[in-house]
């Protein structure tokens, strides 16, 4: 079993639709963190989390709201996306948010906006 | 008008070549560097790291340099294979273990 496990792989929705990403890691992990990689940037950091309490929101638009239920999971719920939000988002976990931690990632979730 | 997507940088190699990929980093703080690998429909796969206490680290098949002055970092494959073909991205890091990443340079294994 892969250490980092994202679902869906691949997502539609409509602008108004509501829907959730999901991230599960198996690697006894307690810091947790969602990336944005698009056709036009480089992986953008979106949102960490340290034993489940978000330690940094990198200015990301509210229409992305994280959660972390326990050290294991975690969520990005979405909801009035914009087509700009179209992208791979990928979620990554390291042991702790010490120095010189190595993070590892899940394969991501391919978001389209219609 | 058109969106341009990203431009990535790319390295032909013939298969048994080594490959050198070269990365230069912005922050002068950062004291930690990674490289990963991302093959097409895949996440980023780590593949070494290195500390800003050393210069030079050797995995399998694979070094990394690490040059503060001019903050420069490459990643050497030897013999690279068919299978070493993927974008690979530097990151450097400082304090709360946050990734900056790099734009990527795509590597092709000519068989």
């Amino acid at each position: 079993e892969t250490g980092v496990t994202q679902t869906p792989r691949h997502l539609v929705m409509g602008m108004t639709n509501k829907k959730s990403l999901k991230c599960e890691q198996h690697l006894g992990h307690n810091a947790m963190y969602w990336y944005k990689q698009s056709a036009k940037k480089p992986l953008e950091l979106m949102f960490v989390y340290s034993l489940e309490e978000r330690v940094e929101n990198n200015s990301v638009p509210s229409r992305f709201s994280p959660e972390c239920p326990n050290s294991s999971h975690l969520f990005l719920h979405l909801h009035t996306l914009q087509p700009e939000d179209s992208a791979l988002y990928l979620c990554a976990s390291s042991h702790s948010r010490d120095r010189g931690q190595p993070q590892h990632f899940g394969d991501g979730t391919r978001l389209s906006i219609l | 008008g058109e969106s341009v997507g990203l431009h990535l940088p790319t390295l032909s190699v013939q298969e048994g070549d080594n490959s050198i990929i070269n990365c230069a980093y912005s922050n002068s703080a950062s004291d930690y560097f990674i490289w990963y690998k991302q093959e097409s429909g895949k996440g980023p796969q780590f593949i070494i790291d290195i500390r800003s206490n050393m210069d030079k680290r050797q995995g399998q098949r694979v070094t990394v340099l690490l040059n503060k002055t001019v903050k420069h970092l490459s990643l050497q494959i030897a013999a690279t294979q068919p299978g070493d073909s993927a974008v690979y991205f530097c990151a450097e890091s400082n304090a709360g273990n946050m990734l900056t990443f790099g734009g990527g340079t795509r590597l092709m294994v000519k068989p």
